[in-house]
């Protein structure tokens, strides 16, 4: 069964480092999405990717967030200067259509920000 | 801004028995609403989804009603097995015009079924 992979499973970086964190989304799908989990909180979305450009993005996705495909199969999230608030679960996730098709979710990535 | 709320953090079932998890939403706008099964570690698995034309879908052990009028949502697991012990997220999706497929969760709920 076709599935989305991300890598790497877990990564610890100080803060202020930029990290690029990689997906590898189920290949006959179009859209795109990151999302992120606090620990003990809500999976919120963080931006939706679709003909290579952003279609949404929420406040979380700032100035220190960008994304991007670079080769039609990877979709990366990079964090330019990390901040111990963005230590969180980040999954990537991919939908073949936006209407009323279920999300498929990666198995994430631990993100410790020391 | 909690658009999505599912007020029992936890539940605890016997196996064999009914679980049924509650979801409630504020946006009128919302017409596709999923759940989310999740373990510890691993990425959200999709469970059953209910698009906001219909009040219920049904795929085995699994049924999801939805309550439009109510803005209420649940999820019905019968009967409930000890491996269906994780963390279950109700998901909603939407917005008109400027859809874009992302999705609003939920807290989660947190089921145990005891053997």
């Amino acid at each position: 069964e076709p599935e989305v992979t991300q890598t790497p499973s877990h990564q610890v970086t100080q803060m202020g480092q930029e990290v690029i964190l990689r997906c590898v989304p189920i290949s006959n799908h179009l859209y795109f999405y990151w999302y992120r989990q606090i620990l003990g909180q809500k999976v919120e979305f963080l931006v939706s990717f679709y003909n290579n450009e952003i279609s949404e993005k929420s406040e979380i996705f700032d100035d220190q967030f960008s994304v991007e495909r670079p080769d039609g199969s990877n979709f990366t999230l990079k964090i330019r200067s990390t901040k111990l608030e963005d230590s969180a679960m980040y999954f990537c996730a991919s939908v073949r259509t936006t209407l009323r098709s279920e999300a498929f979710f990666g198995q994430g990535t631990r993100l410790t920000v020391v | 801004d909690q658009q999505v709320k599912q007020n029992s953090p936890s539940l605890s079932v016997q196996e064999g028995r009914i679980s049924i998890l509650n979801c409630d939403y504020t946006n009128s706008m919302f017409d596709y609403f999923l759940w989310y099964k999740k373990y510890p570690a691993e990425g959200p698995t999709f469970l059953i989804s209910i698009s906001s034309i219909k009040d219920k879908n049904e795929d085995g052990r699994f049924t999801v009603f939805l309550n439009k009028s109510a803005k209420h949502l649940s999820l019905h697991i019968v009967p409930s097995q000890p491996g269906d012990s994780a963390v279950y997220f109700c998901a909603a999706s939407g917005h008109g015009s400027s859809n874009t497929g992302k999705l609003i969760f939920g807290q989660g709920t947190t089921l145990q079924v005891k053997p």
